[in-house]
C-alpha cells in the first residue's frame, strides 16, 4: 500500500490562476518533500518541509504539513504554462529510504 | 539542477538479453538511489548505497537485477534476462545524506523490452 499519496491524479488550471496538490501519509515521518517531474526528465525537489515546520515558502510555492492529521499541501500561485508536470510527494520511511506517492498531473493551460 | 548523469537515455532489449545502464551521481554524493518508475508514474525503490556498500534493497526478484557503485568509477544497475514486464523508466538519486535530505535525479534510463 501507498505510504504518501497525492488526493487528485490530475489538475487543469488557467494560466495566472491557483492551485493546490494535497498529499496524505501514513507513517511518522522526518520529512516531507515535494517534487515536481517534467516529461522526459528526472524529478526535481521543490521544497523540503521537517515534521517540526509547519510551513514553508519558495518563490510562488508553498507547502504546509499538518503532523496530526498526515497531511500537506503545495500551492503554486499565479501559475504558467511551465508549471505543467506531475508533481509527488515524498515521504522518509527511515534513514534512507523515500518512499514517493503517486503524482498528480497538473495541466496549466494558456 | 541537478548534475546527475545517466546513460544511455534509450536501451531497447530483446526478452532474455541483458540490459546495464549507468548513474554518476553528483560530485561529493555518498549516498546513491536506484528507482524503477512505470508507465503509471509509480516509482518502485530498487537499492541504495552510502560509498560503496548497499544499504537497502528490495528482494530483486530470482536474482534477476543487480547493482554496485564501484570506488572511481559509474554506478551501474543491470538486469541479468529482461523480461517484458522491466520496462520501465530507471532513475538514479544522489543525496548527501538519507531521505530526509534532497535527492537530486537524473533524466533517467528509458528500458523497453520487446
Amino acid at each position: 500500500s501507498q505510504l504518501a499519496e497525492e488526493n487528485s491524479w490530475a489538475l487543469s488550471v488557467h494560466e495566472g490562476e491557483s492551485v493546490t496538490v494535497n498529499c496524505s501519509y501514513k507513517t511518522s515521518i522526518t520529512a516531507l518533500q515535494w517534487y515536481r517531474q517534467k516529461s522526459g526528465k528526472g524529478p526535481a525537489q521543490l521544497i523540503l518541509i521537517r515534521s517540526n515546520e509547519r510551513e514553508k515558502r519558495n518563490g510562488r510555492l508553498r507547502a504546509t504539513l499538518d503532523t496530526s492529521s498526515q497531511s500537506s499541501s503545495l500551492s503554486i500561485t499565479a501559475t504558467r504554462c511551465e508549471d505543467t508536470a506531475v508533481y509527488f510527494c515524498a515521504t522518509d520511511t527511515n534513514a534512507y529510504k523515500v518512499i514517493f506517492g503517486k503524482g498528480t498531473h497538473l495541466h496549466v493551460l494558456p | 539542477n541537478s548534475k546527475v548523469i545517466q546513460t544511455p537515455r534509450y536501451l531497447v532489449k530483446g526478452q532474455g538479453q541483458k540490459a546495464k545502464m549507468r548513474c554518476i551521481p553528483e560530485k561529493g554524493h555518498p549516498v546513491v538511489f536506484w528507482y524503477q518508475q512505470n508507465k503509471n508514474n509509480e516509482f518502485k525503490f530498487l537499492i541504495n548505497f552510502q560509498n560503496q556498500e548497499v544499504l537497502q534493497q528490495i528482494d530483486m526478484t530470482e536474482k534477476r537485477f543487480s547493482a554496485e557503485c564501484p570506488s572511481n568509477s559509474p554506478c551501474s544497475l543491470e538486469i541479468q534476462s529482461s523480461e517484458a514486464g522491466d520496462s520501465a523508466l530507471y532513475l538514479c538519486a544522489s543525496s548527501l545524506s538519507g531521505g530526509a535530505f534532497e535527492q537530486y535525479f537524473g533524466p533517467g534510463t528509458r528500458l523497453t523490452v520487446l
